[in-house]
């Protein structure tokens, strides 16, 4: 059964630093979206993507926060600088056109020190 | 707040029995959907259910919807370990944003 992929599992980074988080979306969906998730906290939408631009984004996706499909496959984010508040599990989703299933990611965690 | 909100925070009930949590949103909706989250780990979807339906079911889960009273309720039946997790709703926004409650940590004690 096909899945959404991500890479790395888990980042460890230093707080300034900037990080890319990856994502393959399944091969056939055409919109995308990351979320993030605090440790214990609500899952928050940050992004999604369609047809190579932004459809909508959340108040946190502020200008430190990029994403991209590079090629056919890949879906990235990028944080610019980061920072202590970052750290959180991301989640990367896909979905079919007119459909509103969205299928997740295993996430990766991010590490802000 | 536009988020859902889900009760009980925690529910830990012996395998077998069934699991019943509820979701209330304030907003209108284009459909209403559960999720399950094992500790740390991704989000699996379950079941999905839009506005104008009131009920739908996927082997021992059952989802209600009343958007009357802007709520929904998950029921697993015949609860097993396997089923320990948190429960997630996230309804559906107007421009197809997932707008998520702070789950339900469910224990299935053996």
């Amino acid at each position: 059964e096909p899945e959404v992929t991500q890479t790395p599992s888990h980042q460890v980074t230093q707080m300034g630093q900037e990080v890319i988080l990856r994502c393959v979306p399944i091969s056939n969906h055409l919109y995308f979206y990351w979320y993030r998730q605090i440790l214990g906290q609500k899952v928050e939408f940050l992004v999604s993507f369609y047809n190579n631009e932004i459809s909508e984004k959340s108040e946190i996706f502020d200008d430190q926060f990029s994403v991209e499909r590079p090629d056919g496959s890949n879906f990235t984010l990028k944080i610019r600088s980061t920072k202590l508040e970052d750290s959180a599990m991301y989640f990367c989703a896909s979905s079919e056109p007119f459909n509103y299933e969205q299928f997740f990611g295993p996430g990766t965690r991010l590490t802000v020190l | 707040s536009q988020q859902g909100e889900e009760d009980p925070q925690a529910l830990s009930i012996q395998e077998g029995e069934n699991a019943t949590m509820n979701c209330s949103y304030k907003t209108s909706i284009n459909n209403l959907q559960w999720y399950r989250q094992n500790s740390g780990r991704g989000l699996v979807h379950l079941i999905l259910i839009r506005s104008n339906e009131r009920e739908k079911h996927s082997g021992r889960l059952r989802v209600t919807l009343d958007t009357s009273k802007k709520s929904s309720s998950l029921l697993i039946t015949a609860s097993r370990a396997a089923d320990t997790a948190s429960y997630f709703c996230a309804r559906m926004d107007s421009n197809y944003q997932l707008i998520w409650g702070a789950g339900t940590k469910l224990i299935i004690k053996p």
